[in-house]
């Protein structure tokens, strides 16, 4: 099946700082999400981007479909962008998404 | 808007013993996915429903059953719990099976099986 692998695994930023977020994904896809699952494990979607950029508010995200890959930026972070940010892709004929193995977020004062 | 919603939200078992786990789709929505999440590690596919068919299957446990109804909610049977069993389910729905479709998560059950 599609291998998804998310880089960094963990990261560790201070209030304020930006970061980019990669997955990175075995197939060609024709659905992509991203999710954060905050501490208490609610999954939030944060963007439905099979291909192109798409903004809202300090999030972006980008994904480069023939070179399969997607970016996630996020700016100014704060305490509450702490969680696990996933993305989760479907390929083919599957109608499941197939979660990524998540980058690991913590936002320091 | 409203959302998917999950019942219950937390549930504790003992080895052995059954669960229900229950799944409301957003209004509309005719699919339903469920995935079981372990600590730790990224959500699992299970099962799939689309019009009360089932649409896909992963690696759901013979010990585990599910099924979409005529109302479009959904229920997962557990039986015989196991320890290992203990985690975060997870059910999403969506407006069609297409490729180009989102998937909507709810809150999730958190299982633990002692």
């Amino acid at each position: 099946g599609i291998q998804v692998e998310q880089s960094p695994p963990d990261l560790i930023l201070q209030e304020g700082a930006n970061s980019t977020l990669r997955c990175n994904f075995s197939d060609s896809v024709n659905n992509l999400q991203w999710f954060h699952q905050n501490p208490w494990g609610q999954l939030i979607n944060l963007f439905y981007i099979p291909s192109g950029t798409k903004q809202n508010g300090r999030l972006s995200a980008t994904t480069v479909a023939t070179e399969r890959y997607s970016l996630l930026y996020i700016s100014s972070s704060q305490t509450t962008d702490s969680g696990v940010y996933f993305c989760a892709v479907k390929t083919g004929t599957a109608s499941k998404l197939t979660f990524g193995t998540g980058t690991r977020l913590q936002v320091t004062l | 808007a409203a959302g998917v919603i999950q019942s219950p939200r937390h549930l504790i078992k003992e080895k052995r013993e059954t669960a229900t786990l229950k799944c409301y789709p957003i209004p509309r929505h005719d699919t339903v996915y469920w995935y079981q999440q372990g600590p730790g590690q990224d959500p699992q596919f299970l099962i799939s429903f689309y019009e009360k068919m089932q649409s896909d299957k992963g690696s759901i446990p013979d010990r585990f059953s599910a099924q979409q109804f005529s109302d479009y909610h959904s229920e997962l049977n557990m039986s015989s719990l196991e320890l290992g069993d203990s985690a975060l389910y997870f059910c999403a729905s969506s407006l069609g099976l297409s490729r180009g479709v989102m998937a909507f998560f709810g809150q999730g059950t958190r299982l633990t099986v002692v």
